[in-house]
């Protein structure tokens, strides 16, 4: 059974710094990997699939990378309105999240 | 826009039943998979249950197979999770999500969720 592993668990960043988000997963997921934002309250929210392609109407600032094993999301410069809790999410086999990344101000 | 609405939560006991709705809109619903995914208070993500447009096909989680029951109908736009012999870990936010561009098990809208808590 594959395992998703994200790390860190928090990240504290400050607005405009760039924010780097890692997920593992015990075995190849090819590039079927998602990331979702969630914020407290409200619905989560597809912002990359298939490992790297933006969703609609995601901000350019949101980018991802990687293949396999490792994967990594990337804000490039933090605005308020992206602290959040980020979760990857492998589709290749029964779908399966990581534990999260809270990404908070600091 | 799509739209999804979920309703049916509630407190219920240890034990017992509970039947959760989503109501959608905004796209044509016989053509996409659906899903339900819940949060755990202080927990994360877990993938509950999905089902192919027709209905045709059903997939669970181990953790809940034998004991939820996903089912729609495709003439009023809704989708369905019924609950039973349900437990304290069963508490949680229920989500429902559509499948993204024909993969089922990409989960794109989500719902605001309904809150389903197991106690005595």
């Amino acid at each position: 059974e594959v395992v998703m592993t994200q790390s860190p668990a928090t990240l504290s960043v400050s607005p405009g710094e760039r924010a780097t988000l890692s997920c593992r997963a015990s075995q190849s997921v090819a590039g079927n990997l998602a990331w979702y934002q969630h914020k407290p309250g409200q619905a989560p929210r597809l912002l990359i699939y298939g490992a790297s392609t933006r969703a609609t109407g995601v901000p350019a600032r949101f980018s991802g990378s990687g293949s396999g094993t490792e994967f990594t999301l990337t804000i490039s410069s933090l605005q308020s309105e992206d602290f959040a809790v980020y979760y990857c999410q492998q589709y290749n086999f029964w779908p399966l999240f990581g534990g999260g990344t809270k990404v908070e101000i600091k | 826009e799509v739209q999804l609405l979920e309703s049916g939560g509630g407190l219920v006991q240890p034990g017992g039943s509970l039947r959760l709705s989503c109501a959608a809109s905004g796209f044509t619903f016989h053509t996409q998979a659906m899903n339900w995914i819940r949060q755990a208070p202080g927990k994360g993500l877990e993938w509950v249950s999905g089902i192919s447009g027709s209905g045709g096909s059903t997939y669970y989680a181990d953790s809940v197979k034998g004991h939820f029951t996903i089912s729609r109908d495709n003439s009023k736009n809704m989708v369905y999770l019924q609950m039973n012999s349900l437990r304290d870990e069963d508490t949680a936010v229920y989500y429902c999500a559509k499948g993204h561009l024909g993969v089922t098990f990409r989960f794109d809208p989500w719902g605001q969720g309904t809150l389903v808590t197991v106690s005595s």
